[in-house]
């Protein structure tokens, strides 16, 4: 089977644009998760999708938005860039919300 | 503020020595998982334990989950070079709330 996969795998923006990045999961994963990972905060949750409907967000302003579709395929907005968002993206899928999750290689974000 | 504290936050080790990791909260957890990260790479998954005074062995490392489920530990035994990388443990709260620990840095010298 193949792993989770995330596009870009790298991405240089500028303050004020916005972004998108893209989560494919295991094929017949349904709960696709994504998680900021930062030197100074570590990892931090962002939200959890699950079968399309966003079960459980964490503490990150309205700038920052998911959504997943029909195939479990998930995209992550960013919007407004700030200099602080520059951090390694991760996404992790699983069957269903209480499995084990299996994490991407992540997008590495620079905003400038 | 961590939720989950986990020390020492760096280690740099000879190949061949002992050495343990521990991860503390305050609040109990219905699980707790372990994970190494390598460099350009996401975590992936060492083990999950979910008893309190559960104890997991992977071959030279040793999991401990503490009885009142708030803490655990990662030993391992003749650490070798391919053990490097950033070890990080995520609690389980309610099920499907998972909160990571600042992660353990470790570097073990050949």
């Amino acid at each position: 089977k193949a792993g989770v996969t995330q596009t870009p795998r790298y991405l240089i923006k500028t303050r004020g644009q916005q972004v998108t990045l893209s989560c494919s999961p295991i094929s017949g994963h349904r709960s696709v998760s994504w998680y900021q990972q930062t030197p100074g905060q570590g990892l931090q949750f962002l939200f959890e999708y699950f079968s399309e409907t966003q079960r459980n967000k964490g503490n990150f302003p309205g700038r920052f938005s998911g959504r997943q579709f029909s195939n479990s395929r998930s995209e992550m907005n960013v919007s407004t860039l700030e200099l602080g968002d520059s951090a390694l993206y991760l996404c992790a899928s699983s069957q269903s919300r209480q499995e084990t999750q299996y994490f991407g290689p992540g997008t590495r974000l620079l905003v400038l | 503020t961590q939720l989950l504290e986990q020390s020492p936050q760096f280690l740099s080790i000879q190949e061949g020595e002992n050495l343990t990791v521990y991860c503390n909260s305050s609040s109990v957890f219905s699980s707790l998982q372990w994970y190494r990260q390598e460099p350009g790479e996401g975590p992936v998954l060492l083990v999950t334990v979910v008893t309190g005074g559960e104890v997991k062995k992977l071959k030279r490392l040793t999991f401990q989950f503490g009885d009142a489920r708030k803490d655990s530990s990662l030993h391992i035994t003749a650490a070798q070079p391919g053990d490097t990388g950033l070890y990080l443990c995520a609690g389980v709260y309610n099920f499907n709330k998972f909160y990571f620990g600042s992660g353990t840095k470790l570097n073990v010298k050949p």
